[in-house]
């Protein structure tokens, strides 16, 4: 296969917990990494692997992976973690990253 | 700490081949395990990984982009290149080069970007 699906929007109130999750066939073989994207700016990797975090990303954030579905958390959502995030990995050739569509995270 | 700075033309014209160049600082190009990779983002969409080439100079391409794609290293400006033939206005987008460190790792470095346009 060679999608990644997350959906489009999600919004979480100040200092709560919100998960966005990723499906994708390959990821029952393959890790996720998760990005974050402000406006104008290029993309932060915030996690790869099974779960760890690049230094200097705060450790409210957070990854998981089960069967084809992959979890970014952000434990205590605040003010500057609204953003754009996509999910990546490889698609079952191996060779081929592929990036999903992304979601919008409101924090209201 | 690695930085990448993309480079690139200004506004292009349909048919035309598009060349960006990658400068990569802090770090060598040739250090081993790194993939160095294209990707780009439509207005207001979401992200297009174009291709790699890894340092020994090995390339994979997006088949969706494959023969109009060409990704090459000038290791002793410590840089990689990008060039797409026949662009048209779906090409289109701001152009990242990325560093992934290890198979799979996530890209962890990115340049800024940069803002193709395609017009007549």
């Amino acid at each position: 296969s060679s999608e990644l699906t997350q959906d489009p929007a999600v919004s979480v109130a100040l200092g709560q917990p919100v998960r966005i999750t990723c499906q994708g066939d390959s990821l029952k073989t393959y890790y996720a990494s998760w990005y974050q994207q402000k406006p104008g700016q290029a993309p932060i990797l915030v996690i790869y692997g099974q779960n760890n975090r690049p230094s200097g990303i705060p450790d409210r954030f957070s990854g998981s992976n089960s069967g084809n579905t992959a979890s970014l958390t952000i434990t205590g959502a605040q003010a500057e973690d609204e953003a754009d995030y996509y999910c990546n990995s490889r698609d079952s050739s191996g060779y081929l990253a592929l990036f999903g569509g992304g979601t919008k995270v409101t924090v209201l | 700490q690695v930085q990448l700075q993309e480079s690139g033309p200004g506004p292009m014209k349909p048919s035309q081949t598009l060349s960006l160049t990658c400068s990569v600082s802090g770090g060598s190009i040739n250090s081993g395990g790194f993939y160095w990779s294209w990707i780009r983002q439509h207005p207001g969409k979401g992200l297009e990984w174009i291709g790699f080439i890894y340092y020994r100079g090995t390339t994979y391409y997006n088949p969706s982009l494959k023969s109009r794609v060409t990704i090459s290293v000038d290791t002793s400006k410590n840089q990689f290149s990008l060039k797409l033939s026949s662009v048209t206005a779906a090409d289109a987008a701001v152009y990242y080069c990325a560093r992934e460190s290890g198979y799979n790792y996530g890209f962890d470095s990115w340049g800024q970007g940069t803002l193709v346009t395609v017009s007549s």
